[in-house]
Order: structure tokens, then C-alpha cells, then sequence
């Protein structure tokens, strides 16, 4: 039972290079979710999907595109690499969006030069 | 607005010396607050979900509980292994989205 899947786990981009980082879950939950992780500050969600099919900005959605490809597999796109999207990314899952708790993938740290 | 705000930043301890985390919040309604505790390199991993003033939990050497402004970790004897970070989140009626703390930064040395 591997729960939370992210892929890769280091990347090193340069501005303006495009990428997309990779979640799936094992676990049959509907809601899924993006976060970025920065120094001395909390998690901020960047996007969800509440439920296959649907997709919702987050608190910082700017510079980012996502796909709920199925109900397994959530991605991330950046479209144009800025340096102030260096940070460790982090995908989540939960049953439902309501109060049940969210299992979090390894993290991917990503760094824009 | 709403807020979350954790204290101290960091914390050592040594072994079996028992302390406690805080976790201030401000929400127009709490739906819930949640703790999670994350060891470095590693997404956090859920520990705690409570929902109303006066509510307490626990788990092994850990014991949370909830007034209405904030939430205290509670940490009994505490071990080497369990130095992590803690972080805070609430969730708000009026929106399902979290609302999560910087964390506190615990070491506990042997």
C-alpha cells in the first residue's frame, strides 16, 4: 500500500523551463491536493480537486495549471519557471474535503536557477 | 483574516523533560483543527483532529486539547524519536480549505 506517490523527488529547472510534477494515490480518495512548502511560513495550497473532474484555485494558484487525469492521479504544471517557485511541493489526499485527515506525499523539492 | 500562529519556533528538550506547543488561531468559525507532525524530507503525517472547545486527545506520549482562541500540544517524557516538526491547521465553516501554522521545531535530546 504505497498511499501518496510524487514524482520526481529533486528537480533543478532553469527560468523559464516548463515541467510536471506527477501524484497518484492508492487509497480511493476523492480530494486531492497541491501545496508548497517555504521557509518559516505554512503550507499554502496552490490547487484541488474536490472530486474527480473538478479543479479549484488555491490560496497561490498564479504560474501553475493542474490535471485530475482520474480519480488516482492529480498533476502539477509549470509552465514558465520563475525562481520565486523554488520550494518543496507537496501532494495530499483525502476522503472528502470535509473533516478527514489528508495523507501527503515524500515532497518534491524543486529548485528554478 | 483568518490565522495561525505557532510557538515557539523551535524547542529542545532534553529527554523526558515534558513541555507543550502552541497553536493561536483566529477563524470566523472553526469547523476543526488538525495536527500533523512532519520528520525532515517527509510530507507530514497526521496525528490529531479536534473539533470543539474543550476537547482533548492523545496518542502515545502526545495529548492535544482546544479552548476557543488556541490549541496546546501536550508532550509527556518525550524521546529522541520524537524530534520533528509539529504544524497546526484549522479549518473554517465558511471554507474547506486549511489554514496552516509555520511549526514548531522539536528536539529532544538524549
Amino acid at each position: 500500500n504505497a498511499g501518496v506517490t510524487q514524482t520526481p523527488k529533486f528537480q533543478v529547472l532553469k527560468t523559464g523551463q516548463s515541467m510536471t510534477l506527477q501524484c497518484a494515490q492508492d487509497m480511493n480518495h476523492n480530494s486531492m491536493y497541491w501545496y508548497r512548502q517555504d521557509p518559516g511560513m505554512g503550507l499554502r495550497l496552490i490547487y484541488y480537486s474536490a472530486s474527480e473532474g473538478t479543479t479549484d484555485k488555491g490560496e497561490v494558484p498564479n504560474g501553475y495549471n493542474v490535471s485530475r487525469l482520474n480519480k488516482r492521479e492529480f498533476s502539477l504544471r509549470l509552465e514558465s519557471a520563475a525562481p520565486s517557485q523554488t520550494s518543496v511541493y507537496f501532494c495530499a489526499s483525502s476522503e472528502n474535503r470535509e473533516l478527514t485527515e489528508a495523507f501527503f506525499g515524500q515532497g518534491t523539492r524543486l529548485t528554478v536557477v | 483574516e483568518d490565522q495561525v500562529t505557532q510557538s515557539p519556533e523551535a524547542l529542545r528538550l532534553q529527554e523526558g523533560e515534558s513541555s507543550s506547543l502552541n497553536c493561536s488561531y483566529t477563524v470566523s468559525g472553526l469547523r476543526g483543527l488538525f495536527w500533523y507532525r512532519q520528520d525532515p524530507g517527509k510530507g507530514p503525517e497526521f496525528l490529531f483532529t479536534l473539533y470543539s472547545a474543550g476537547e482533548e486527545k492523545e496518542k502515545e506520549r502526545l495529548k492535544a486539547t482546544l479552548t476557543k482562541k488556541e490549541s496546546f500540544l501536550h508532550i509527556t517524557a518525550p524521546k529522541p524519536e520524537d524530534s520533528a516538526t509539529y504544524l497546526c491547521a484549522v479549518q473554517a465553516v465558511s471554507n474547506y480549505q486549511l489554514i496552516w501554522g509555520a511549526g514548531t521545531k522539536l528536539i529532544i535530546k538524549p
